[in-house]
């Protein structure tokens, strides 16, 4: 089947300008993830979706990032008024979301800022 | 805090030998193990998982190792090969009321040698 997918998969924007970073998960899933990774480094957790249930969003570093779910499936994070710190890649992961399944990541978007 | 940690940021093998790869935890409370394999500009692919119930589990090639008393957790790879090179993660779950307690370490790359 279908695993998650991810869009853009570049990104290249200038300082100060807000970006839409999109994920299919895989159907089914109800668990959503965003991590952000920097060149060389682990994953960094940015926000969590669960059903219908109020996202985790304290992995969020500023105010300048947000998510959204629509309908229980895609998510979109929207990074306004980009900062060069931004430039990264920006994963996504579904889970069934019943407790601790393995999470499973689409191949990222990676966002350059200039 | 606590975290996740690898105590190698590199390992190269010959090809045809056994690689093992090494993580710490710190938390006593993580109760599931996965480890993740990133090949270049893609996401991270789920290779094993093991729960805190056992201290051992094997798939194919691969073996990983769960010692509770000194928080340790090893991957074994058997006849490592060329695409075997990749960055190597261990995650661990710490059971809460959110499926979202995944904590990522901060990755191994390993290097297979001709």
């Amino acid at each position: 089947g279908a695993g998650v997918s991810q869009s853009p998969s570049n990104k290249v924007t200038e300082k100060g300008k807000d970006v839409e970073l999109r994920c299919d998960p895989i159907s089914g899933h109800t668990a959503l993830y965003w991590y952000r990774q920097s060149l060389g480094q682990g994953l960094e957790f940015l926000i969590y979706f669960q059903g219908n249930s109020a996202p985790d969003k304290s992995g969020l570093p500023s105010d300048r990032f947000s998510a959204e779910r629509t309908g229980g499936s895609v998510s979109t994070l929207t990074i306004q008024r980009t900062q060069q710190e931004d430039s990264a890649v920006y994963l996504c992961a579904s889970s069934k979301g019943q407790g601790r399944e393995t999470q499973y990541f689409g191949p990222g978007t990676r966002l350059l800022v200039l | 805090g606590e975290s996740v940690g690898l105590h190698l940021p590199t390992l190269s093998v010959q090809e045809g030998d056994n690689s093992i790869i090494n993580c710490a935890y710190s938390n006593s409370a993580s109760d599931y193990f996965i480890w993740y394999k990133q090949e270049s500009g893609k996401g991270p692919q789920f290779i094993i998982d093991i729960r805190s119930n056992m201290d051992k589990r094997q798939g194919q090639r691969v073996t990983v190792l769960l010692n509770k008393t000194v928080k340790h957790l090893s991957l074994q790879i058997a006849a490592t090969q060329p695409g075997d090179s990749a960055v190597y993660f261990c995650a661990e779950n710490i059971p809460s009321g959110s499926a979202r307690q995944l904590t990522f370490g901060s990755g191994t790359q390993l290097t297979v040698l001709p």
